[in-house]
């Protein structure tokens, strides 16, 4: 069936470097994409997210791309810290009524952060 | 303020027995949520209540599991017949009206079944 996927499964980059986690996505139906991290032991934790008539949002220090033709997300981290260590997961909601309410999660990718 | 709690922490039981597992919305958050998500993996989606029905129930793996929200508060998850397999973090969240609005989770219940 149709799921988020990842490129990755873990990315390491020296401290103080950006970070750019990538994540495809296969249903063209899905209206709203979120990226989460989840560190050890915890719940996912919200960073950013973005709507399908949008290509680009900024939080602080996130960026979030979307790219509809190639259906492909990306989360740029600036100036990684140590504290950015996690696993982090991109997740698509269906427009609503065209499927399951809930949030499809890829399989996440694990972001370390190098000294 | 208080974010989405679940207790307890961490659950031990045997093969064949019964669980409940309790979430604790955030105050004043009107959906609650339950995800399933087994070592390595993203959560799974299980089942997603309105106010105090199940709007969708569609992830539920089968009737072993079942979950209410009586007073569309609190809200527990219950697995009959557990299998090892049912062995995951079982995570809840809330959003403030519904599932168009941002899904805040908990710490999640980690299962282990023996």
């Amino acid at each position: 069936g149709e799921s988020v996927g990842l490129h990755l499964p873990t990315l390491s980059v020296q401290e103080g470097d950006n970070s750019i986690i990538n994540c495809a996505y296969s249903n063209s139906a899905s209206d709203y994409f979120i990226w989460y991290k989840q560190e050890s032991g915890k719940g996912p934790q919200f960073i950013i997210d973005i709507r399908s008539n949008m290509d680009k949002r900024q939080g602080q220090r996130v960026t979030v791309l979307l790219n509809k033709t190639v259906k492909h997300l990306s989360l740029q981290i600036a100036a990684t810290q140590p504290g950015d260590s996690a696993v982090y997961f991109c997740a698509e909601r269906l427009y609503s009524g065209g499927g399951a309410d809930g949030l499809t999660f890829g399989k996440g990718t694990h972001l370390i952060i190098q000294p | 303020g208080a974010g989405v709690s679940q207790t307890p922490s961490n659950k031990v039981t045997e093969k064949g027995k019964y669980v409940e597992l309790r979430c604790d919305p955030i105050s004043g958050h009107t959906a609650l949520y339950w995800y399933r998500q087994s070592l390595g993996q993203g959560p799974e989606f299980l089942i997603y209540f309105q106010g105090t029905g199940a709007a969708d129930d569609s992830g539920l793996p089968n009737d072993r599991f079942f979950a209410v929200r009586p007073e569309g508060s609190v809200s527990t998850l219950k697995i009959q017949r557990t299998e090892r397999g049912d062995s995951a973090v079982y995570l809840c969240a809330s959003s403030l009206r519904d599932h168009r609005d941002t899904q805040y989770f908990g710490p999640g219940t980690r299962l282990t079944v023996l």
